[in-house]
C-alpha cells in the first residue's frame, strides 16, 4: 500500500532564518506531489505541485521554493522565513491522472517568531 | 476560476440527527468529486469519491451528486460526536488537479 511521509510535525523557526521541509512517498511510482498551506481558520491554498522529477510548477509567487531531487521526494524551502510564512503546510500525493483524489501527509505546523 | 463553494457553518445537530453537508461548483466539466474529513489540527482524510449522478452510499455517509445542478452533497446519518470535524469538497475537473472548498465546520452536539 501507498505511504506517505512528512516532516517535521512541528516547527518554530525565526524570522529570517531558512526552512526544509520535506515529503516522501512509498508503494507507487511517478506519483504527482503537491504541497499546500493552510493559515489557521482558512482553506487551503495551493502552493507548488509537480508532475515528475524536476518538473515544478508554482501557484502563487512568494518567499518559498519547491524542488523535487528524486521521483518520491518534495522538498518546500525558503532561504528567509517571513511572519506570514506561518502556517500548517500539508504535502500530498495523487496518481498521474488524479482520479482517486490525493492524499495528504500529516502536516507541518510551522510557527515563525 | 473554477470555484467550489461550502457554507462555512458551524453547522451544529444532536446526536443521532442527520448532518447534511452542501457544495457547489462553477466547472460545467467536473468529473469527480471528494469529500475529505479534518479535524482539528490534523491532515484532511479523504471519506467519499462520487463519479456518477446519484447516491453512493459507505456506513453511514452518503453522498449526493447532481451534475445539473452542479452540486454535491454528504449526509451523516446518526451523527456521533466523533464526526465533529470540518468537511472539505474537492472537485476534479479534466485534469489530475483538485479544487477544494474552503470547508464547512460540523459540531455535532451530545
Amino acid at each position: 500500500s501507498q505511504t506517505i511521509h512528512q516532516w517535521p510535525a512541528t516547527l518554530v523557526q525565526p524570522v529570517g532564518s531558512p526552512l526544509s521541509l520535506e515529503c516522501t512517498v512509498e508503494g507507487t511510482s511517478n506519483p504527482n506531489l503537491y504541497w499546500y498551506r493552510q493559515a489557521a481558520g482558512r482553506g487551503l491554498q495551493l502552493l507548488f505541485y509537480s508532475v515528475g522529477i524536476g518538473q515544478i510548477s508554482s501557484e502563487v509567487p512568494q518567499n518559498l521554493s519547491a524542488s523535487r531531487p528524486q521521483d518520491r521526494q518534495f522538498i518546500l524551502s525558503s532561504k528567509k522565513l517571513l511572519l506570514s510564512d506561518s502556517g500548517f503546510y500539508l504535502c500530498a500525493w495523487s496518481t498521474p491522472g488524479g482520479f482517486y483524489g490525493y492524499t495528504f501527509g500529516s502536516g507541518t505546523r510551522l510557527t515563525v517568531v | 476560476q473554477k470555484e467550489v463553494e461550502q457554507n462555512s457553518g458551524p453547522l451544529s445537530v444532536p446526536e443521532g440527527a442527520i448532518a447534511s453537508l452542501n457544495c457547489t461548483y462553477s466547472d460545467r466539466g467536473s468529473q469527480s468529486f471528494f469529500w475529505y474529513r479534518q479535524y482539528s489540527g490534523k491532515s484532511p482524510e479523504l471519506i467519499m469519491f462520487i463519479y456518477s449522478n446519484g447516491d453512493k452510499e459507505d456506513g453511514r455517509f452518503t453522498a449526493q451528486l447532481n451534475k445539473a445542478s452542479q452540486y454535491v452533497s454528504l449526509l451523516i446519518r446518526d451523527s456521533q460526536p466523533s464526526d465533529s470535524a470540518t468537511y472539505l469538497c474537492a472537485v476534479k475537473g479534466g485534469s489530475y488537479q483538485l479544487t477544494f472548498g474552503k470547508g464547512t465546520k460540523l459540531s455535532v452536539i451530545p
